[in-house]
């Protein structure tokens, strides 16, 4: 079965950190973007990253440009997010997704994402 | 990048047809045909519906279809049905150095 699996998040205070994962499974790991995506409670998604195939490339919103880093190990078919310096506003789930062989392919698995919640 | 445009609701009884829009500009909806869509139940991932504009993965009824024009996607969905009833995003690429740009999301209501 193609799956995504994300771990690592919970409960966290402003300034701190948290590092999430996502397994892979199912499919060629090494041939595929995967993006992260979170969606506020009770609003909508926001893309935040993408990574190519073998993590050579990196593209990520400005929003969290120096505090957020985005890395792939594909001997463990897990992507990982670093997330420092958290804000209430970091405060969603964290949806972990495949898209394609290219960079503009759909987002055709999703896993069952991993909830950040930020507050002090 | 802005967030696209969609209408904040949408509803239709069961048979009917509903169009859900999609607004962005030149750069993103308008600039490449790599524009899906995604439904939300409560509580679940979404899932992807149509890709390419006018794209059904395997699995997604027919009833499901997508068209663009110009700036602005649409989904439509014939023959409503209640399990239908969902949070409708649409997404789009706007270039190999953008970020991928979401909907704010459409809740459909079947009556």
């Amino acid at each position: 079965e193609v799956q995504l699996v994300e771990s690592g998040g919970g409960s966290v205070q402003p300034g701190g950190s948290l590092r999430l994962s996502c397994a892979a499974s199912g499919f060629n790991f090494k041939k595929f973007w995967i993006h992260w995506v979170r969606q506020t409670p009770g609003k909508g998604l926001v893309w935040l990253s993408r990574i190519d195939g073998d993590g050579s490339t990196i593209r990520f919103v400005d929003s969290v440009m120096g505090r957020f880093s985005f890395s792939r190990d594909t001997a463990q078919n897990s992507v990982y997010v670093q997330m420092n310096s958290l804000r209430e506003e970091d405060t969603a789930m964290y949806y972990c997704v495949r898209g394609g062989k290219y960079e503009w392919d759909a987002f055709d698995i999703w896993g069952q994402g991993t909830m950040v919640i930020v507050s002090s | 990048q802005s967030a696209l445009t969609q209408p904040p609701s949408a509803s239709g009884s069961p048979g009917q047809s509903v169009s859900i829009s999609c607004t962005g500009t030149s750069n993103d909806v308008g600039g490449y045909n790599h524009v899906s869509w995604y439904q939300q139940n409560p509580g679940r991932a979404p899932k992807l519906m149509i890709y390419d504009v006018t794209k059904r993965p395997s699995g997604v009824p027919d009833r499901f279809s997508g068209s663009k024009s110009g700036n602005t996607a649409s989904l439509t969905v014939t023959g409503l049905q209640p399990e239908d009833e969902a949070d409708y995003y649409c997404s789009s690429f706007a270039g190999e150095n953008y970020p991928w740009v979401f909907g704010v999301g459409t809740k459909l209501t079947v009556l």
